[in-house]
């Protein structure tokens, strides 16, 4: 069976700092799909970045990059020069294509707090 | 435009209840979800519907049934409401190739008394 493991509950970091958000995964499938989603307070849940399982280089967008560590069995995230805005719940989710879905599994989320 | 729009956004209703939430996406998907987000932030899936048949069904209590009359709406109905179906629902599409985004909802927020 397919999980994620988020081990941070809580983070608080002072803004323009960079910040390091921890997922970890275990599952038998080899080919896979990691991503990272942010819910804001107001509730909606934001997708940020998508890595899959045979991508040789870590994905990017913007200020946001996954740390893809396959041996590791990790997939960290990383917000760099960290914004007021960016505090909020951010979810760690592995993807399992089912038949034309796709399910999606959730880590226990970490909330990150971003100090002025 | 609203790619995934649900109804009602906040639903309070008492133990017995019946009530049903809506969902439409206008982004041509294929497949469609139905997420529970519980009181600790937990998101779980609960049903996914491929071009209106029922692909995943995972440990629901059958007062939940889900309904998709086209491939552009998934509806949740939920039977004899409990005080623990009080959560947050969301729904979300995807295309029907592994390319991987969901697109989420807003949420519709359910409070049994």
């Amino acid at each position: 069976a397919q999980k994620i493991t988020q081990t941070q509950p809580g983070m608080f970091v002072q803004e323009k700092e960079a910040v390091t958000l921890d997922c970890t995964y275990d599952t038998s499938d080899q080919s896979y799909g990691l991503f990272w989603y942010k819910q804001p307070s107001s509730g909606e849940m934001i997708f940020l970045i998508y890595q899959g399982s045979y991508d040789e280089q870590n994905a990017t967008e913007g200020r946001y990059s996954l740390n893809f560590q396959k041996a590791r069995k990790s997939a960290n995230l990383v917000i760099s020069a960290s914004q007021l805005g960016d505090s909020a719940m951010y979810f760690c989710a592995m993807i399992r294509p089912i038949q034309g879905a796709q399910k999606l599994v959730f880590g226990q989320g970490t909330r990150l707090t971003i100090n002025p | 435009d609203t790619a995934v729009s649900q109804t009602p956004k906040y639903l309070v209703t008492q133990m017995g209840n019946d009530k049903s939430i809506k969902c439409e996406q206008n982004l041509g998907h294929d497949t469609m979800y139905w997420y529970k987000q519980d009181s600790k932030k937990f998101l779980k899936i609960m049903f996914s519907y491929n071009n209106k048949e029922l692909i995943i069904n995972e440990t629901v209590p059958n007062r939940f049934s889900p309904k998709s009359p086209d491939k552009a709406h998934l509806n949740l109905h939920i039977n004899s409401l409990e005080l623990g179906d009080s959560a947050v629902y969301f729904c979300a599409s995807s295309r029907r190739e592994n390319t991987g985004e969901l697109f989420f909802g807003e949420g519709s927020r359910l409070t049994v008394l």
